[in-house]
């Protein structure tokens, strides 16, 4: 069975780090796009970052040069490394995958991880 | 980043009845366009991609159109369980911005 189970959220400081973990079961995530996706509360679904291929990579405007994409194909984990903090961060973090056939988009979720910035 | 600018932000509407939302694209993006469901509490549920293929297990009551830059999901005959949140995304140049979301409630 397919699934994805985040971990790593916590109260952290601003200006603070935090590594969310995204871990799979049932298919392997260095054979498909890996997405992030937060959700402040109460508001909407906001991308953050993309790996696919390699180890290509992007991010949205409002976490570049912050954030860090990555995975490893030993623990079929994946991560994201997360620096200098700011209060507007807070938000429950998603990992989803999505499916291998050129056509297909992010067809599996996990059930997200906390995060919040605060002092 | 591309923006998706959907509409209305929220909709009113009763069991039976039918729903369109729509999304426009601040640039062309072909077909390369989903839509989630979002109850509270829970991770967004793929329902249509690209434009218009239904994701396995939807109910056929969704359907989905468009091309370029303007799309629309259409609910035919609303369920109890349709009512929710849906967020359009894009997916241009492996970047993949979210739709603000249409709230959807029972009236």
């Amino acid at each position: 069975e397919v699934q994805l189970v985040e971990s790593g959220g916590a109260l952290v400081q601003p200006g603070g780090s935090l590594r969310l973990s995204c871990a799979a079961s049932g298919f392997t995530v260095s054979g498909h796009h890996m997405i992030w996706v937060r959700q402040a509360p109460g508001k909407g679904l906001d991308w953050v970052s993309v790996i696919y291929g390699g180890a290509n990579t992007n991010y949205g405007d409002s976490v570049k040069g912050r954030f860090t994409i990555s995975r490893d194909r030993s623990k079929n984990t994946l991560y994201l490394q997360m620096n200098s903090l700011r209060p507007e961060d807070t938000a429950v973090y998603y990992c989803a995958r999505r499916g291998i056939a050129a056509d297909d988009w992010f067809d599996r979720w996990g059930q997200g991880t906390l995060v919040i910035v605060s002092s | 980043d591309i923006q998706m600018t959907q509409s209305p932000s929220s909709v009113s509407a009763s069991v039976g009845d039918r729903v369109t939302i729509t999304c426009r694209a601040s640039q062309d993006i072909s077909r390369w366009l989903a839509w989630y469901q979002q109850k509270p509490g829970q991770a967004p549920k793929l329902l249509i991609y690209p434009a218009s293929t239904l994701q396995r297990g939807v109910p056929s009551r969704f359907s989905g159109s468009g091309s370029g830059t303007d799309f629309t999901l259409t609910i035919s005959s609303l369920q109890p369980e349709d009512f929710a949140t849906y967020y359009c995304q894009q997916a241009n140049g492996f970047r993949y911005t979210f739709g603000q979301g249409t709230k959807l409630e029972i009236k």
